[in-house]
């Protein structure tokens, strides 16, 4: 089974602090995802990579970086913590290009910015 | 574009039946839909790569019409272990769009 793990399931941190969000894969998956989660609005995609050192924006980037160093690892960065940032984020991970395999999610991370 | 997902919540006793929609106003590729239960990470369901296919799992079955750009998921004589939020994920060549999710709860 595909195993996506997330670094921390809660998280609780300052406004303007520096956040790093970790997730990492276990099956080399080519193409990773962050996505957020709020009630009312269902899951929307902040950034994508489909290879190595490859990094795409998705639909609400703003606010957020990535960083894709190693095919297994995918990291969410908020450069400055704001309080509109408080939701939950899911990592999730799929082995073909493109979008005919399915995405495997991680357990989330509820991060609370206070 | 968001897929558009009705009805937005659904309550069933067990043993009904329902019907979960998903319509795109961009032309869809493939669809594929998800669920989600209480506090955990969303599970895939099923894909769907053409126009016209329909898929199943269990009593869980799906239908795509590309020409009216959505699908539907089917739930036959639901069970309690049904409930949870279902996300439809649309894509045209772009990483999936999802809908707001369906929100389903069957009570015995």
């Amino acid at each position: 089974d595909v195993k996506v793990t997330q670094s921390s399931r809660y998280l609780v941190k300052r406004t303007g602090e520096k956040v790093f969000l970790e997730c990492v894969q276990d099956m080399d998956h080519e193409n990773m995802f962050w996505y957020r989660q709020d009630p009312g609005l269902g899951l929307r995609l902040i950034y994508f990579s489909y290879d190595v050192k490859m990094k795409e924006k998705g639909d609400i980037p703003e606010g957020y970086s990535v960083s894709r160093e190693k095919k297994e690892r995918f990291s969410l960065i908020l450069e400055s913590a704001s309080t509109n940032q408080t939701s939950m984020y899911l990592c999730a991970s799929s082995l073909l290009t493109g979008n005919n395999s399915p995405l495997h999610f991680g357990n989330g991370t509820r991060l609370t910015v206070t | 574009q968001q897929p558009v997902q009705s009805p937005q919540a659904v309550i069933l006793r067990e043993g009904e039946d329902a019907v979960i929609n998903c319509s795109s106003s961009k032309a869809l590729y493939s669809v594929h839909w998800y669920r989600q239960k209480h506090g955990e990470a969303p599970v895939f369901l099923m894909i769907l790569l053409k126009g016209g296919e329909q898929k199943g799992h269990e009593k869980i079955s799906a239908s795509f019409n590309e020409k009216k750009q959505q699908s539907s998921l089917y739930l036959t004589a639901s069970q309690l272990s049904y409930s949870g939020t279902y996300f439809c994920g649309s894509s045209g060549n772009t990483p999936l769009v999802f809908g707001k999710g369906t929100r389903l709860s069957v009570i015995a």
